[in-house]
């Protein structure tokens, strides 16, 4: 599975639009883009996934470049909640749910 | 809430000793997941089972082991513990052929001294 890169840290005013990149320049074309988040004390918790196009749910919209190579996780208007580490992770749909988490965004909102 | 609960929450316990944790799938679910989370650290993918069976296994010694029920509820079981086994391990249920999309416990926070 591809290996990606986020910046460690980052802080976004409540309110305000959390944009969060990763970047997977490795990506293969059977490899899907997942954005888990785990707050404090908590299990991580999944919030989209895509492959190509551009996604969108209640959580968050995910943006992934025309060469895949990158994307971005988009939190449309941040509340203190969404403070947590974000996970973007790479994978082969059908190899047994072995995520790779790496060590992710810790993302601070703050009033 | 995912429907995901583990016990117990915390546990501590002498090094060699055993320990054995459980989960309960999200209702539906029938594959399961055991991740390791060391402080500060992402979680690592342990093992997943399948209709009882094994099906996939990181990088973890053997006496790191696992039991799905028919219930598919699981156990994690791990023999002569390790001061650094002492981490949060996390449950996780999803559904064969649903994509990656785990449902995650709280976890049992396991500390070995």
């Amino acid at each position: 599975d591809a290996k990606t890169t986020q910046p460690p840290s980052m802080d976004c005013a409540e309110g305000r639009a959390a944009n969060l990149p990763c970047n997977h320049s490795t990506i293969s074309g059977n490899e899907y883009v997942y954005w888990y988040r785990q707050i404090h004390s908590q299990g991580p918790q999944y919030i989209i996934h895509g492959l190509k196009n551009n996604e969108t749910n209640e959580m968050a919209s995910l943006i992934i470049t025309e060469d895949r190579k990158s994307s971005t996780l988009i939190l449309p208007h941040a509340t203190l909640r969404d403070t947590a580490v974000y996970y973007c992770i790479v994978i082969r749909t059908g190899t047994a749910s072995k995520l790779t988490f790496g060590t992710g965004t810790r993302l601070q909102v703050t009033l | 809430e995912t429907g995901v609960t583990q016990s117990p929450t915390h546990l501590i316990k002498t090094r060699g000793q055993q320990v054995t944790l459980r989960c309960s799938s999200q209702s539906g679910h029938n594959t399961v997941s055991w991740y390791q989370q060391a402080l500060g650290q992402g979680p690592q993918f342990i093992f997943q089972y399948y209709r009882e069976e094994e099906n996939g296994r990181g990088n973890f010694p053997p006496r790191f082991s696992g039991l799905q029920f028919p219930n598919y509820s699981s156990e994690l079981n791990v023999n002569a513990l390790e001061l650094d086994d002492s981490a949060l391990y996390l449950c996780a249920s999803s559904l064969q052929g649903g994509g990656e999309k785990l449902f995650f416990g709280s976890g049992t926070q396991l500390s070995v001294l």
